[in-house]
C-alpha cells in the first residue's frame, strides 16, 4: 500500500464545510483516478487523469472538484457536501490510461453530517 | 452497463476448502482482472487474463476466462483465514485506451479457522 498513499485516513465534515482529500503515487505512474466506495454499490469511477490532464469526468457534482498539479499528485476539493456523499473514496493510479492494472490507496473514509 | 457482475455476493468456508467466485459481464473486453480488498481498504491487484487466455495461475489462486460465455471465475485453493475479504472482478472494454475499468459489487469471502 506504500506505493500510493491517501490523506487524511477519515474525515468527518458539515455540509457547509470545505475539505481537501490528497493522494500520492510513489511509483513513476502517468493516470491517476479517483472513485467512490459506497455500501452496497459498485465501485463508481468519478475522474481520470491522464499525464495531468483530464480524461473523463463521471458526471460528477461540481460539488466535487479534482486537481492534479503534476503526475504523482491528484487533489479531491470537497465543497457543500452532503450526507449521501458519505464513502470511502478511493485513488488508484496506473502506469497510463491504456495498461490498466491499477495501484489502490488505502482510501479516506468521509462522513458528512 | 459493461459492470462485471460477482456471483456468489458472499462465500463461507472452512480453512483448507477451495473457494470459487464467478464473474460475468456483458461486453467484448481486452482483458479481465481480479482485486482484493479488505474491509475498509483500498483493492489489491491479484491477476490480469488477456481476451486470448483461457487460463491462468498465480501461486493458490486460478483464473478462468470463457469469451464465448462473457464470464470468469477466480478459484482460491486451500484457503486459509488471511483471505477473507471482498474480492472484485473488473474489465475494460474491447478497443479503449482510456484504461477505465467496470467494477462488480464483489464476493464476500469468509474463510473460518
Amino acid at each position: 500500500e506504500t506505493g500510493v498513499t491517501q490523506t487524511p485516513r477519515h474525515l468527518v465534515m458539515g455540509m457547509t464545510n470545505k475539505k481537501s482529500l490528497k493522494c500520492e503515487q510513489h511509483l513513476g505512474h502517468n493516470a491517476m483516478y479517483w472513485y467512490k466506495q459506497s455500501a452496497k454499490k459498485p465501485l463508481e469511477l468519478m475522474f481520470v487523469y491522464n499525464f495531468k490532464e483530464q480524461t473523463e469526468n463521471n458526471s460528477v457534482p461540481s460539488r466535487f472538484s479534482p486537481e492534479c498539479p503534476n503526475s504523482s499528485h491528484l487533489f479531491l476539493h470537497l465543497h457543500t457536501l452532503q450526507p449521501e456523499d458519505s464513502a470511502l473514496y478511493l485513488c488508484a493510479s496506473s502506469h497510463d490510461g491504456t495498461r490498466n492494472e491499477q495501484f489502490f490507496g488505502p482510501g479516506t473514509r468521509l462522513t458528512v453530517l | 452497463s459493461q459492470q462485471g457482475e460477482e456471483d456468489p455476493q458472499a462465500l463461507s468456508i472452512q480453512e483448507g476448502e477451495n473457494a470459487t467466485m464467478n464473474c460475468s459481464y456483458k461486453t467484448s473486453i481486452n482483458n479481465l482482472q481480479w482485486y482484493r480488498q479488505n474491509s475498509g481498504r483500498g483493492l489489491v491487484h491479484l491477476i490480469l487474463i488477456r481476451s486470448n487466455e483461457r487460463e491462468k495461475h498465480s501461486g493458490r489462486l486460478r483464473v478462468t476466462l470463457d469469451t464465448s460465455k462473457k464470464s470468469s471465475s477466480l478459484l482460491i485453493t486451500a484457503s486459509r483465514a488471511a483471505d477473507t475479504a471482498s474480492y472484485f472482478c473488473a474489465t475494460d472494454k474491447e478497443g479503449s485506451t482510456l484504461g477505465r475499468l467496470y467494477f462488480g459489487r464483489g464476493t464476500q469471502l469468509t474463510v473460518w479457522p
